[in-house]
């Protein structure tokens, strides 16, 4: 099991342009969320999905958008990247709808935006 | 006000002395609760669930305390190893159709073991 990838690991963006994060998990998790941890403030939600075509917002989701269109994979895409946006971002899964169970983090995608 | 609040620290102490962590968390309708740790520029990984009657798992013991809303975490005989910011986690439900569970964390506490 790869358990959870993200790429990609590094991104610099300017001001204005848009990409997305992908984000993919092989444990046949129900459970995805995407954070970004900035110095001080821990991680923060941004976005959330209970499964496959079921998508609800965070703590931070303005800027963001997701899609869920299957079990697997789970992209955020920023739509016009701000230097505000400047952060590192973890997708995370874990098994079943609620969150008694471990959350599995991916590696990481450190993004700057100049 | 932080919905999980813990002392960022930095906590310094020496190899084989025992430090202490604590989180508070506002809201009484939380459900589980956990510790995770972080090693520098990497993911969080699970320490251990809390549970109202204490758990314990080698050298390191969690406590909750529901009456006064606060998690802790005890590491004993703490090794070199053990350097890495710890995380407060918090779970609750959230209403709406999803009805899923919301997982708060706090901002971390960092702990620096010396020899």
């Amino acid at each position: 099991n790869a358990g959870v990838t993200q790429t990609p690991k590094f991104q610099v963006l300017k001001t204005g342009q848009s990409m997305t994060l992908q984000c993919a998990q092989d444990m046949n998790h129900e459970y995805m969320s995407w954070y970004r941890q900035d110095p001080g403030m821990g991680l923060r939600l941004i976005h959330y999905s209970v499964g496959a075509g079921i998508t609800d917002q965070g703590e931070v989701p303005n800027g963001y958008n997701v899609s869920r269109s299957t079990t697997e994979d789970f992209p955020l895409r920023l739509l016009s990247a701000a230097p505000s946006q400047t952060s590192v971002y973890f997708c995370a899964s874990s098994f079943g709808t609620t969150t008694y169970n471990e959350q599995f983090f991916g590696p990481g995608t450190r993004l700057t935006v100049l | 006000r932080k919905e999980v609040e813990q002392d960022p620290g930095p906590f310094n102490v020496p190899e084989g002395a025992t430090v202490a962590f604590n989180c508070t968390y506002s809201n009484s309708a939380s459900q589980s609760f956990f510790w995770y740790r972080q090693d520098c520029r990497k993911e969080p990984k699970l320490l251990m669930s809390v549970y109202s009657s204490g758990n314990e798992d080698g050298r390191f013991t969690a406590q909750l305390n529901r009456a006064s809303q606060y998690i802790s975490l005890l590491i004993r005989d703490s090794k070199l190893s053990d350097s890495a910011t710890y995380l407060c986690v918090v779970t609750r439900l959230v209403s709406g159709y999803s009805s899923a569970s919301k997982i708060i964390f706090g901002s971390g506490t960092r702990l620096s073991i010396r020899p």
